[in-house]
């Protein structure tokens, strides 16, 4: 089974200041791992995700995250908090090579809501 | 291009009802989802599709129904609504990868709100 751990249920940063928001998963196998970022009343939107490659990966807005394989860690961070990244962050992960079409389903965290705060 | 939209937005139920919430995406995915989510537990997976006319049980299936007729429609249907299914709902969608699962993005529409009373 795969699971996904975020520890913080909220995070509040000042404006300007480096943020982070904590993700650790469990999987069988390799890891693909997602962040998604949910505004209020609003589906989730994409930020980035670690496949292979360079475990430092860029995303959407600014964000980036490190991926740390013997910390089984997936942290989101970003350099300089905006007001605007105020929301709900989720992260993901399934498992590949998969085997079956369940082995395909992401398994979300509980979510961490981010509070910048001018 | 709309991306993935659901429809209603937003519904109440009394106990017992059945309804139908809609998911359409018009970016040709072979794969779509549904999700509920809940309040301190993050996205659930309901039930999933890889193809039309197929759909498979994911996490928590039990009082949901799902059909796919059309490759850009997935149809969550409750037959008989329950106060434990008060929850918003989410349709997501996906492509066909090159190793032949779904390419890893989920692609998320709006979400429907319902209230089962």
């Amino acid at each position: 089974a795969q699971s996904v751990a975020q520890p913080e249920d909220q995070v509040n940063v000042a404006e300007g200041n480096p943020l982070t928001v904590k993700c650790t998963y469990s999987v069988s196998g390799n890891p693909y791992l997602f962040w998604y970022v949910q505004y209020p009343n609003r589906g989730l939107q994409f930020l980035l995700k670690y496949i292979t490659g360079d475990n430092l990966v860029k995303g959407s807005y600014g964000f980036e995250a490190e991926f740390n394989k013997s910390q089984t860690s997936f942290h989101l961070k970003k350099p300089s908090a905006l007001v605007s990244d105020s929301a709900l962050y989720f992260c993901a992960v399934r498992a590949w090579p998969g085997s079956g079409a369940g082995s395909y389903q992401l398994t979300f965290g509980k979510g961490t809501k981010l509070s910048v705060i001018p | 291009n709309a991306g993935v939209t659901q429809t209603p937005k937003f519904r109440v139920l009394k106990t017992g009802q059945s309804m139908t919430l809609l998911c359409a995406q018009d970016m040709n995915h072979e794969y779509m989802y549904w999700y509920r989510q809940d309040p301190g537990m993050g996205l659930r997976l309901i039930h999933y599709s890889v193809g039309e006319g197929t759909t498979a049980k994911g996490e928590v299936p039990d009082g949901y129904n799902v059909s796919r007729l059309k490759k850009q429609n997935f149809l969550l249907g409750l037959e008989s609504a329950a106060p434990s299914q008060t929850s918003v709902y989410f349709c997501a969608s996906s492509y066909l990868g090159l190793a032949g699962g779904p390419q890893e993005t989920q692609y998320f529409g709006p979400g429907t709100r319902l209230l089962v009373l």
